[in-house]
């Protein structure tokens, strides 16, 4: 399976919102409710921001949020602050297989 | 709080195997509620989930990496494994485990180990 396709990098102003897409296909975004966002902050662990499609787990602020239209998933972060500055991953389930990342988004705060 | 704990070599040489082990604390490998997981992440590229296993023995494997990886558990030791042959210099990366839920989030990860193909 190919990678799902995120931009390459976003940026945005502290207290601005930007939005993150993550295109699939019929055989996984499409197909499923399986999508999952991760916040990386390079050193660290990856951390779980939202699980299918845009559920927020316990701890996670309510500026991230998720949504699905059709192969493509998105992720929305409003009043951005400096400690978002971090690469942004997607993952979708593919039938009968494994989970597949997105290649990464990396947000800037300028 | 569930901990994972990643060991192995740091460094592998071409063509060799490469091996790892993922220790799991406050949880238990043989839960059917949950996947195990190994992903790795190349220098300067992004992540690649290798495979999953489920408590059953079930795996599943990135269809590229199919041929030469093997995931397993050793519940005894409340532990899984990832075995990957013939390795090269594109194999160098660093390896998490995590643990996968049954919507396929990925909640709990190791640290990370990063493993050099190299001679």
């Amino acid at each position: 399976q190919s990678a799902l396709t995120q931009p390459a990098s976003v940026s945005g102003s502290p207290g601005q919102s930007i939005t993150i897409s993550c295109t699939g296909t019929s055989r996984d975004i499409g197909a499923y409710t399986y999508v999952s966002w991760y916040q990386h902050h390079p050193g660290k662990v990856p951390k779980l921001i939202i699980y299918e499609v845009s559920n927020r787990p316990s701890g996670v602020s309510n500026r991230f949020s998720g949504s699905k239209s059709g192969n493509t998933a998105s992720l929305t972060i409003s009043g951005l602050q400096a400690d978002d500055e971090a690469d942004y991953y997607c993952t979708s389930y593919v039938s009968s297989s494994i989970v597949i990342f997105g290649g990464g988004t990396k947000l800037t705060v300028l | 709080q569930v901990q994972l704990q990643e060991s192995g070599p740091g460094l592998v040489r071409p063509s060799e195997t490469l091996s790892l082990t993922c220790s799991v604390s406050g949880d238990s490998v043989s839960s059917s509620d949950y996947y195990w997981t190994w992903i790795r992440q190349p220098p300067g590229k992004g992540l690649e989930c290798i495979g999953y296993i489920y408590y059953s023995g079930i795996t599943n494997y990135h269809p590229s990496l199919k041929s030469r990886v093997t995931i397993s558990l050793d519940t005894s030791k409340n532990q899984f494994s990832l075995n990957l042959r013939s390795v090269t210099a594109a194999d160098t990366a660093v390896y998490y485990c995590a643990r996968v839920l049954l919507q396929y989030q990925i909640d709990y990860w190791g640290q990370g180990t990063l493993v050099s193909v190299s001679s």
